[in-house]
Formats: C-alpha cells, sequence, structure tokens
C-alpha cells in the first residue's frame, strides 16, 4: 500500500541554523511527491513538487528538496531557517490513478530557537 | 482571488445534530477533495469528486456524506454528529486528471460535544 513517513513529529533548531525535515514514502513506480507547510490556524500552502527530471528541486521560501529513489526518500531542506518558518510541515505523495487524491505523511512540528 | 473558500470557519455541535460544510473554488477545477486533520495523523482523505455529479470515498468515510451539484461547490455533510467526528476539516481542489497541485482552503475546525 501506498504510505508516507515523517519520523520526526517535532524539530527545533535556532534562527540561522540548516534545516532538514525527513520524509520517506512506500510507492511502487515513480512518484509524485509534495512537500506543503501549514502556518498556525491557516491551511495547506505548497513548497515544492517534483513530477520528474532534475532530483533537486527548488520551492518558494528557500526550501529544496531532493528525491533519492533508492532510499525512497523526499527530504526538505533549507541552508539557513527564519523564526517565520515555523509551522507545521507535510510530505505527501500523489496516489494511483487519475484523481489527484493525496497521501499525507504525519506532519513535522517546526519550532524555531531566537 | 478568492481560490479555495470555507464556510464555516468554526463550529460547535452537540452529538446528534446535523451541518453541512460548504466548499467553493472560483478556479474551475475538475476535482475536489475533502480531507480531515487529526493530531499525529496527518491528513486523511473523506470524500473526492472528479467532477460535476460525481463523488467518491476515500480512506475515512464513515460518518459522513458529499454532493457534487454545482461544479464550483463541494458540500460535506454530517447527518448525526459524534465526538469522533471533532477535527479540522479542509476542501481542496485540483486542476489535472493527472495528480498536480491541490489548492486548500483555511479549513473548519469542528468541535462535537
Amino acid at each position: 500500500a501506498q504510505s508516507v513517513t515523517q519520523p520526526d513529529i517535532h524539530i527545533t533548531v535556532s534562527e540561522g541554523a540548516s534545516l532538514e525535515l525527513r520524509c520517506n514514502y512506500s510507492y511502487g513506480a515513480t512518484p509524485y511527491l509534495f512537500w506543503y507547510v501549514q502556518s498556525p490556524g491557516q491551511g495547506l500552502q505548497l513548497l515544492l513538487k517534483y513530477f520528474s527530471g532534475d532530483t533537486l528541486v527548488q520551492g518558494i521560501k528557500g526550501f529544496e528538496a531532493e528525491f533519492k529513489r533508492s532510499q525512497s526518500s523526499f527530504n526538505l531542506r533549507k541552508p539557513s531557517v527564519h523564526w517565520s518558518d515555523a509551522a507545521e510541515y507535510f510530505c505527501a505523495v500523489g496516489a494511483r490513478g487519475n484523481t489527484g487524491k493525496l497521501i499525507f505523511g504525519q506532519g513535522t512540528t517546526l519550532q524555531v530557537k531566537p | 482571488n478568492a481560490g479555495v473558500t470555507q464556510t464555516p470557519k468554526f463550529r460547535v455541535l452537540k452529538t446528534g445534530q446535523s451541518m453541512t460544510l460548504l466548499c467553493a473554488q472560483d478556479m474551475n477545477h475538475e476535482y475536489m477533495y475533502w480531507y480531515r486533520q487529526d493530531p499525529g495523523m496527518g491528513l486523511r482523505l473523506i470524500h473526492y469528486s472528479v467532477g460535476e455529479g460525481t463523488t467518491a470515498k476515500g480512506e475515512v468515510p464513515d460518518g459522513y456524506n458529499v454532493s457534487r451539484l454545482k461544479k464550483q461547490n463541494f458540500l460535506l455533510g454530517l447527518e448525526s454528529a459524534a465526538p469522533s467526528q471533532t477535527s479540522v476539516y479542509f476542501c481542496a481542489s485540483s486542476y489535472s486528471k493527472v495528480v498536480s497541485e491541490a489548492f486548500f482552503g483555511q479549513g473548519t475546525r469542528l468541535t462535537v460535544v
């Protein structure tokens, strides 16, 4: 079955430090992969997506993610975290079939220390 | 540029009451979805629609019904609310039958007491 795992429920980093959020997926073919961010009390906003091609994808707000097929991973990175990056981050994979359904991971809450 | 709009934003229901959540999108998207978000469980798909007049069950459909009478609207109904339906509900839409970016509403926080 398709699934997404985000191993880290909470992560705390200092402002200015680098960030890596982990995402592992289970999928039998080439996956469509997404990272969304949810600020407190808000809806989900797309940070970046991978459909095909270059395995390093750039997103908004200075985020990037790398697709590694051999490790079934799609980790999100940012070289220098800002206090405004504190939020919940969701990794998702597109479900099989032409329906646009998404399967989400459990989410990772990022706290940024001043 | 409204995007996806959900109504209401907050609601408190008593057990056994019914209600309807409304989702409206102005992007002419074919595909619409209802998810629920619970702590530690991410978002789980309740029902979805691949076009006007169509609906289908998602991962957690029990206790919910949906309708898509107009392309721009997707309604989620709770006929007899239960405390287990306390959650944050998100509507989303997308424009392609191949997996594409989904656009999300702001969410509806529902508490069933």
